[in-house]
């Protein structure tokens, strides 16, 4: 049983640029969530896709954006790269339905961006 | 503000010590997270509490409900406990989202 699975696991951009980040959730999960992590921080939360729409999302700007497919996996975007964007993306699966405090996210690996 | 506070931020061991990783946060929450990062990137849960205590081989999650505090103990720490360990909450009523604190980095020396 895969887990969850990221993409790529490194990128290099230089500012202005555009990016696409991609997630599949681990299997039976209909959830994702994306985090931003900086050097020597906790994850920030930037959105959460539940149903092919967003439900709930952090305090990042609109040029993060995100989808989700059918079959539950996800992508984030991200435009205009500014040098503040270099981070580790991660992205977590889980149940979107039942009592939301015993829903456990399941992390994957990440992919580290760096913008230049 | 929603806040989540850990303490220590860095922490050094010998091996077979025991190691206490402190957390604590600001409003009421439905779920604590306890988590491992190693370098590179990738993150597993340890332990998830709303109320109590859990043990899981050497590691003991703890929380008390009414002062917003949970703690992480390792017992008999070895080098592979080594990693950020990071506590996260979910804030009520029904957040969807985890909210984390910024980890308290392990490092075990044998």
């Amino acid at each position: 049983d895969a887990g969850v699975t990221q993409s790529p696991t490194h990128l290099i951009k230089t500012r202005g640029q555009q990016v696409t980040l991609r997630c599949s959730p681990k299997s039976g999960h209909d959830t994702v969530s994306w985090y931003q992590q900086a050097l020597g921080q906790g994850p920030q939360f930037i959105f959460q896709y539940y149903e092919e729409e967003e439900r709930q999302r952090g305090n990042f700007p609109d040029r993060f954006s995100g989808h989700q497919f059918p079959n539950y996996s996800s992508e984030l975007n991200v435009n205009a790269l500014l040098l503040g964007d270099s981070a580790l993306y991660l992205c977590a699966s889980s149940f979107g339905t039942g009592e939301v405090a015993k829903n456990i996210q399941y992390f994957g690996a990440g992919t580290r961006l760096s913008v230049l | 503000k929603n806040e989540v506070e850990q303490s220590p931020q860095n922490l050094t061991a010998q091996e077979g010590e025991f190691i206490t990783i402190n957390c604590s946060y600001s409003v009421g929450i439905s779920a604590l997270h306890w988590l491992q990062q190693h370098p590179g990137g990738g993150i597993v849960s340890l332990f998830m509490l709303s109320s109590g205590k859990k043990k899981h081989g050497r590691l003991i999650a703890t929380i008390n409900i009414q002062e917003k505090h949970s703690s992480l103990h390792i017992t008999a720490s070895h080098p592979r406990d080594s990693a950020v360990y990071i506590c996260a909450v979910r804030f009520f009523p029904n957040d969807y989202k985890l909210s984390f604190g910024a980890g308290t980095t392990v490092t075990v020396r044998a």
